[in-house]
């Protein structure tokens, strides 16, 4: 089976532009979340998908948008980006999601660069 | 606000058992402990996890104290490979939140 894939896995841009990053979850998965990862504050949660409603959201601006598609696909999007925005952002995705118990399983991750 | 505490960093020796500790006192009866593992530059790769029971599989033991207010991960025979940061996550019904892990470095 295969695993959780993200494109693309580097990107180059500058500040104010936008930027929209892909992620494919294992087949039959449900459930897509994003986090972002920076040295000086690790992995953050940013959102979490299920059935193409956002379940939940973690505490970054509005400026950090996502969607998820029929087929579980699920898209993130920044807008006006920022220096402090450049990171590995990394999809997760899980049978149900929000769960008590409910293994998630990581893709490689998106390294995106602000200039 | 993690909710877990972790060592920033341990050594251990290769084919030594690798103990990681991590302390989680205001767990709630339903959460659950998870513990991940991110190799450099990949995404955190899933280990084990456990409510209050002692779990074992095929990478790691978890062991879990009586008041579950603390848990060790357990590598029994960590190899070169087994070098990663460690992150020990307390879960419930919403997000995962990562702390920021225990980095193992294992030694030849």
């Amino acid at each position: 089976k295969a695993g959780v894939t993200q494109t693309p896995r580097y990107l180059i841009k500058t500040r104010g532009q936008q930027v929209t990053l892909s992620c494919s979850p294992i087949s039959g998965h449900r459930s897509v979340s994003w986090y972002q990862q920076t040295p000086g504050q690790g992995l953050q949660f940013l959102f979490e998908y299920f059935s193409e409603t956002q379940r939940n959201k973690g505490n970054f601006p509005g400026r950090f948008s996502g969607r998820q598609f029929s087929n579980s696909r699920s898209e993130m999007n920044v807008s006006t980006l920022e220096l402090g925005d450049s990171a590995l952002y990394l999809c997760a995705s899980s049978l149900i999601g929000g769960a008590w118990y409910n293994e998630q399983f990581f893709g490689p991750g998106t390294r995106l660069t602000v200039l | 606000d993690a909710k877990t505490t972790q060592p920033t960093s341990m050594d251990c020796a290769e084919g030594r058992a690798a103990n990681l500790p991590c302390n989680h006192s205001t767990i709630s009866g339903n959460e659950y402990v998870y513990w991940y593992r991110q190799i450099h530059s990949q995404g955190p790769q899933y280990i084990i996890h456990g409510l209050k029971n002692n779990e074992t599989n095929e990478m790691a033991s978890l062991i879990i104290t009586e008041d579950r207010k603390s848990s060790t991960l357990i590598l029994p025979h960590a190899t070169l490979r087994d070098t990663a940061v460690y992150y020990c996550i307390v879960k419930g019904s919403s997000d995962m939140r990562f702390g920021a892990g225990t980095r193992l470095t294992v030694k030849p």
